[in-house]
């Protein structure tokens, strides 16, 4: 069954340092998103992508966060200068086409980032 | 208001009883629901969509009720597999762009 994948599967880094985290979504889908959920508390939506442009982002996505898909497999999520409260769990998903009522995201298993 | 609201439990749940979870939203144009599951440090998992009329997959059951903006899980049977954390979710519109809102999770343990 294809499965969304992430790397690196858990990231430790100083505060103040960039990361990327990549994320390869199933193949035929169309839509990418990335969702974090901080330890204990709820999973929360960060931006979705279509058509190699960003079509919402949330509060929390601020200047400090990017997101590319630089060669057509892979979608990166980029975190500029990085904060205490940036640690989290960040899930990448896809979806094929959002066109029947009943489609649905697929997640990754998640990237574990720890900001020291 | 929350977003989407679910009782955050825990229930602990003999293996063989019947659980039932609900959760409420409040944006009224949203369109899908779905119930995700999510073992400890793991991805959320797609356990099932709810539609209009309820459906039925195996051992659970989902239902909706948009006049009151509510939706329900039924475990029967449960087994010890069954514990995790189960996660409401709602899609915000525009349809087709499906942004997913997250309950915060009722968490559910089957006791042998």
């Amino acid at each position: 069954e294809p499965e969304v994948t992430q790397t690196p599967s858990h990231q430790v880094t100083q505060m103040g340092q960039e990361v990327i985290l990549r994320c390869v979504p199933i193949s035929n889908h169309l839509y990418f998103y990335w969702y974090r959920q901080i330890l204990g508390q709820k999973v929360e939506f960060l931006v979705s992508f279509y058509n190699n442009e960003i079509s919402e982002k949330s509060e929390i996505f601020d200047d400090q966060f990017s997101v590319e898909r630089p060669d057509g497999s892979n979608f990166t999520l980029k975190i500029r200068s990085t904060k205490l409260e940036d640690s989290a769990m960040y899930f990448c998903a896809s979806l094929a086409s959002g066109t029947a009522s009943t489609d649905t995201q697929y997640f990754g298993p998640g990237t574990r980032l720890t900001v020291l | 208001r929350k977003e989407v609201e679910q009782d955050p439990g825990p229930f602990n749940v003999p293996e063989g009883a019947t659980v039932a979870f609900n959760c409420t939203y409040s944006n009224s144009a949203s369109q899908s629901f779905f119930w995700y599951r999510q073992d400890c440090r793991k991805e959320p998992k797609l356990l099932m969509s709810v539609y209009s009329s309820g459906n039925e997959d195996g051992r659970f059951t989902a239902q909706l009720n948009r006049a009151s903006q509510y939706i329900s899980l039924l475990i029967r049977d449960s087994k010890l597999s069954d514990s995790a954390t189960y996660l409401c979710v709602v899609n915000v519109p525009p349809f087709g762009n499906e942004k997913l809102t997250f309950g915060t999770g009722t968490r559910l343990t089957i006791i042998p």
